[in-house]
């Protein structure tokens, strides 16, 4: 049983192109995140809503809108997508709000490359 | 905006213990402090979480100072599968938000 699902797992296309990944979780959490892991390695979080609530919003150009249709989804638009968006995505989700404290799992990550 | 610093990269080799510390400055009063293992190709993956002193479960302890500024994964005879970029996760004292470290990149040799 998969906990946290991203889809696709990769996603190619060039620039200009606006695209869609989606993620869903089965554990029954509050709590979803998007994360932008660079070729660095580095681990930034982008977006959290908590039961569908927008909770975080960092610095993210608007070309980046997420949706979460209900709890156990948080979906990520992407458009006119540009050469530094490629990145590998990562969703993640926690029993409730957005502390260190509570453990998160991760998804298997998108990786986007933009061409 | 928490600061969390790591070393970049650590080598060790098969059976020796690996020790990976993490400073955070400004962490938040009553946040955890929680490190995660990233394999290639797969996403973090929860290993430990402390508050203060030491915790200690089936694959790392965690030592945390009084201050609690800081805090050093221990990683007990490690093998070529611990192999992986560790990271440390605080949230910030001013404004909670949640600060992952660079990622130290652990390389373990036979």
């Amino acid at each position: 049983d998969t906990a946290v699902s991203q889809t696709p797992k990769y996603l190619v296309t060039q620039m200009g192109n606006d695209k869609s990944i989606k993620c869903e979780q089965n554990l029954g959490h509050d709590t979803m995140y998007w994360y932008k892991q660079d070729s660095k390695k580095f681990l930034k979080i982008m977006f959290s809503y908590n039961n569908k609530e927008l909770i975080i919003n960092e610095t993210v150009p608007n070309r980046f809108s997420p949706k979460s249709p209900d709890k156990a989804h948080l979906n990520l638009h992407i458009n006119s997508l540009e050469l530094g968006d490629s990145a590998v995505y990562f969703c993640a989700s926690s029993i409730q709000g957005v502390r260190s404290s509570y453990e998160q799992y991760f998804g298997p990550g998108t990786r986007l490359t933009v061409t | 905006l928490a600061k969390t610093t790591q070393p970049i990269s650590m080598d060790s080799y098969e059976g020796q213990e690996v020790n990976i510390t993490c400073s955070h400055n400004n962490i938040a009063t009553n946040d955890y402090i929680t490190w995660y293992q990233q394999f290639p190709s797969q996403g973090p993956r929860f290993i430990i979480q402390g508050y203060k002193t030491k915790v200690t479960n089936e694959v790392a302890s965690l030592f945390i100072p009084a201050d609690r500024k800081s805090s050093t994964l221990s990683l007990p005879r490690v093998s070529l599968s611990d192999t992986a970029v560790y990271y440390c996760l605080v949230g910030d004292s001013d404004d909670y938000k949640l600060s992952f470290g660079a990622g130290t990149t652990v390389t373990v040799r036979a």
